[in-house]
């Protein structure tokens, strides 16, 4: 069974300083990749995602991700964050079936 | 032109009991999914109508969960006989295609607690 891997589980930036998250999958084969996103108070939506091309993805709100294949990860950054960035991540993998498996997410909190 | 709706928000039932949780899609969307999500973890898939065919509940914990979606819109997850480990958010999600070739689309989720 695939499984995915989010090690930061909560991060504390300040306005303006750089973010990378991890995320790091078990499947080997063809997979989606998917980055969501949870403000406080809302439900999950989609941030970006990665099906086939172009390895760096561009997704809403200035946050882009990278798919590295040889090291089966899929990291997502934004060179400058803000507070209203405050939220819940979430790295998601599909491998064509039916289910998107998730990550255990990562709280970001960005002090203003 | 909402978004997924969910009903209840918040759902407390004593161990043992039943409860249903309700999930509208957004209308016109052919694929609704159920997560659950224990606190502090990510969503776990539970289960995948495509339409009002189920093609996947092979993330159903137990064969005391069940759910349907009869006329391929309102979906229903009935848990039985609750137990304490199924205290959780609940969470339904449609999309517009089948599978993953367009975003899912969740709604805000039914919180169980079973005390």
């Amino acid at each position: 069974a695939q499984s995915v891997s989010q090690h930061n589980h909560h991060v504390i930036l300040s306005e303006a300083a750089s973010l990378e998250l991890g995320c790091n999958y078990s499947y080997g084969g063809t997979v989606n990749l998917f980055w969501y996103v949870q403000y406080p108070g809302q439900h999950l939506q989609l941030l970006l995602k990665y099906f086939s091309g172009d390895p760096l993805v561009k997704g809403i709100k200035g946050f882009e991700a990278e798919f590295i294949k040889s090291k089966f990860s899929f990291n997502l950054r934004k060179p400058s964050v803000q507070w209203s960035d405050t939220a819940e991540y979430f790295c998601a993998v599909n491998n064509a079936g039916n289910m998107l498996t998730f990550g255990g997410g990562t709280r970001l909190m960005v002090k203003p | 032109g909402a978004g997924v709706s969910q009903s209840p928000r918040y759902k407390v039932a004593k161990r043992g009991q039943d409860v249903a949780l309700r999930c509208d899609p957004i209308s016109g969307h052919v694929s609704l999914f159920w997560y659950q999500q224990a606190l502090g973890q990510g969503p776990e898939f539970l289960t995948y109508f495509q339409n009002e065919a189920q093609l996947d509940k092979s993330g159903l914990p137990s064969d005391r969960f069940f759910a349907e979606r009869p006329e391929g819109s309102v979906s229903t997850l009935k848990i039985q006989r609750t137990q304490q480990e199924d205290s959780a958010v609940y969470l339904c999600a449609s999309s517009m295609d089948r599978g993953h070739n367009s975003p899912l689309h969740f709604g805000n989720g039914t919180r169980l607690t079973v005390t």
